[in-house]
């Protein structure tokens, strides 16, 4: 089947570490984003990639970083610069339709 | 700054009856408008969008939302709610000059209660 897929589901981290969460996807589409969910805070961007080998800061990407050597792949590290890294984090694509992201099931992280 | 605003945190709607989620934009020119919804620890899903044309878009599960341009709103409709719509909802929005970037507001809880 066609979709998202983000791993690990769940991921503990102890403070200092970098942790790198995977994003992949089957849907022969452009353009990939990462957001990052906090309670009461909605979804908050944190980079995102309109073409393989190009991506653009969001509005949140201090003590993140990403690559996009491959069109199905957008990696996101958090790396220990990121001072509160505990959240959800979603990963999605775009596709021919503008506007309509294809979500991932999301990676919880908790720093310990 | 452009954004768009979800103004009520919780929404409570008794099955059967019509439900009504609120956003608001603050968008430069003509602005692009999408509703999503998640299911708990789940990802969102796209529901309908706002690019040009008729102000009344339908959308996926029965639900549709009004662009109405004097009042900057956006609100998601419903005739008659299900229970199984009790979800987190999400007006969103492209930002002027944005390239492919969308941004979401902070998300309105809908409980549909039996």
């Amino acid at each position: 089947d066609g979709g998202i897929t983000q791993s690990p589901k769940y991921l503990f981290r102890k403070e200092g570490q970098n942790v790198t969460l995977s994003c992949e996807q089957n849907l022969n589409h452009d353009a990939m984003y990462w957001y990052r969910q906090d309670p009461g805070q909605g979804l908050r961007l944190i980079y995102y990639s309109q073409i393989v080998n190009d991506f653009q800061k969001g509005d949140i990407a201090e003590g993140y970083s990403v690559s996009r050597e491959k069109k199905e792949s957008f990696p996101l590290t958090v790396t220990s610069a990121q001072k509160n890294p505990t959240a959800f984090y979603l990963c999605a694509s775009q596709g021919q339709t503008w506007g309509e992201l294809f979500f991932g099931e999301g990676s919880r992280l908790t720093v310990l | 700054a452009q954004s768009v605003a979800q103004p009520e945190d919780q929404v409570n709607v008794a099955e059967g009856n019509p439900l009504t989620v609120k956003c608001t934009y603050s968008v430069s020119g003509n602005p692009y408008l999408f509703w999503y919804v998640q299911y708990p620890n789940r990802g969102l899903q796209f529901l309908l969008k706002y690019i040009t044309g008729d102000n009344l878009v339908k959308g996926s599960y029965g639900f549709e939302a009004e662009f109405n341009k004097s009042q900057t709103s956006f609100h998601l409709k419903k005739p008659s709610a299900l229970v199984s719509d009790s979800a987190l909802y999400f007006c969103a929005f492209t930002p002027k000059g944005g390239d492919d970037k969308i941004i979401f507001g902070k998300g309105t809880r809908l409980h549909i209660l039996p």
